[in-house]
């Protein structure tokens, strides 16, 4: 069974600059989270989707953070013009229904 | 929203104590998990309790969902269980959003 995987592992940027990770689910899984995990902290939730549609999304998702998922497969996460607050641990994580399973995450380093 | 609380905050045990790791919660959960947090990053599912009472090894988990609260023991804990404990809940008017609290560091000691 493979679980969620999350590309890239690791992403270093000057900050201005434009990133986007990718999020493949567990394959039967038609639900896909995104949060955010600073240090010291819980993970912070972003956005939700349920297949293609975008049902949930938290104020922290500013105007410069956009979700997709067009095919209710993969999804992406792109942050424009990055800010060094932006630097934090980006988790995906997917469901069939209720339970949660995380993937390893994408830590951004903005300098 | 919905209120997390875990606590301890940190608990420091020797190899083969047993310990209890409490989450209360604000309001009626539809989810409830636990997860432990692996030096990498990685979150490992413990539990899905919403309510009840599960076994895995030497991890069990209690949710008594009418009184808002779970609890995460460990038994004869080893070197390996160190890390960061997670609760996470969704509930109140979310079915999606996966609210979490801020953790029990465990450091179990050789």
């Amino acid at each position: 069974d493979t679980g969620v995987s999350q590309d890239p592992r690791h992403k270093i940027t000057k900050r201005g600059q434009n990133v986007t990770f990718r999020c493949d689910p567990i394959s039967e899984h038609n639900r896909l989270y995104w949060y955010r995990q600073t240090l010291g902290q819980g993970p912070e939730f972003l956005t939700y989707f349920q297949n293609e549609a975008q049902l949930e999304k938290s104020r922290l998702l500013s105007d410069r953070f956009s979700a997709e998922r067009p095919k209710g497969s993969f999804s992406t996460l792109e942050i424009q013009r990055t800010e060094q607050g932006d630097s934090a641990m980006y988790l995906c994580a997917s469901s069939l229904i209720s339970e949660q399973f995380f993937g390893p995450g994408t830590r951004l380093t903005v300098l | 929203g919905i209120q997390v609380e875990q606590s301890p905050p940190d608990l420091i045990l020797q190899e083969g104590a047993n310990s209890t790791l409490r989450c209360n919660f604000s309001d009626s959960v539809n989810n409830l998990q636990w997860f432990h947090q692996n030096p990498w990053g990685q979150l490992i599912n413990l539990f899905y309790i919403p309510s009840g009472t599960k076994q895995n090894g030497r991890l069990s988990a209690t949710t008594v969902a009418t009184e808002r609260y779970s609890l995460l023991y460990i038994s004869s804990s080893q070197t390996t269980d160190s890390g960061v404990y997670f609760c996470a809940v969704t509930g109140g008017t979310s079915y999606g959003k996966l609210t979490f609290g801020q953790g029990t560091i465990l450091t179990v000691h050789p």
